[in-house]
């Protein structure tokens, strides 16, 4: 079945420093690709995505490039700041016969300092 | 536009009761999804709702069930409440159209049961 895999954390950066976390999957077919970001206390926000192969998602200085070869979708940013901490979920999305469905990773919680 | 919302905020129940979850789609949005989120881990999918009807169903047990109602609100019911239901629950919308099944998460409900 569809799975997705992240690095663990908690992810520890002084503001400024840069970001990468590590994410790659196991799925048939062409999935889409998502970045999700969980504030404490809140729901998911949508971060950025991608729908095919080599396609790049940017939002908010964050991006991450579709990689069918290595089957990641890795999340950098070259600059972080404070307001960034909060927990970031990779997931893939299948459409199945009349549906579609998320399938996540554990995520990823960062942590900035000033 | 308003964003999709969810009540309650928070909720405890007793094991074997029985409780009822709401979620509201965001404007123009005509599919719900439900997944849980338990601590520490990352959002499962538990069904989706379109057209007032169950699309699509993720490892869940019968005692998860659902509604959708014609303004495309919905509603989750876990009967029989377990220790291990205790998570929190999100709620996600989307516009169903060839190509694109973007989902966006509301707040959750926190459920605890005791």
């Amino acid at each position: 079945g569809d799975s997705v895999t992240q690095m663990e954390g908690p992810v520890t950066l002084s503001e400024e420093a840069c970001l990468t976390i590590n994410c790659t999957y196991t799925a048939t077919g062409y999935p889409s690709l998502f970045w999700y970001v969980q504030y404490p206390g809140e729901g998911l926000q949508l971060l950025l995505k991608a729908t095919k192969a080599d396609d790049k998602g940017s939002n908010k200085g964050f991006e991450a490039t579709y990689r069918k070869e290595t089957t990641s979708f890795h999340l950098e940013k070259g600059s972080v700041q404070v307001s960034d901490s909060a927990v970031y979920f990779c997931a893939l999305m299948r459409r199945l016969t009349g549906y579609s469905t998320l399938t996540f990773g554990k995520g990823t919680m960062l942590l900035v300092s000033p | 536009e308003t964003g999709v919302t969810q009540s309650p905020t928070h909720l405890i129940k007793t094991r074997g009761q029985q409780v009822t979850l709401r979620c509201s789609s965001q404007s123009g949005h005509n599919t719900v999804s439900w997944y849980q989120q338990a601590l520490g881990q990352g959002p499962q999918f538990i069904f989706q709702y379109y057209r007032e009807e169950e699309n699509g169903r993720g490892n869940f047990p019968p005692r998860f069930s659902g509604l959708q109602f014609p303004n495309y609100s919905s509603e989750l019911n876990v009967n029989a409440l377990e220790l291990d239901d205790s998570a929190l629950y999100l709620c996600a919308s989307s516009f169903r159209l060839a190509g694109s099944y973007e989902q966006y998460f509301g707040p959750g409900t926190r459920l605890t049961v005791t």
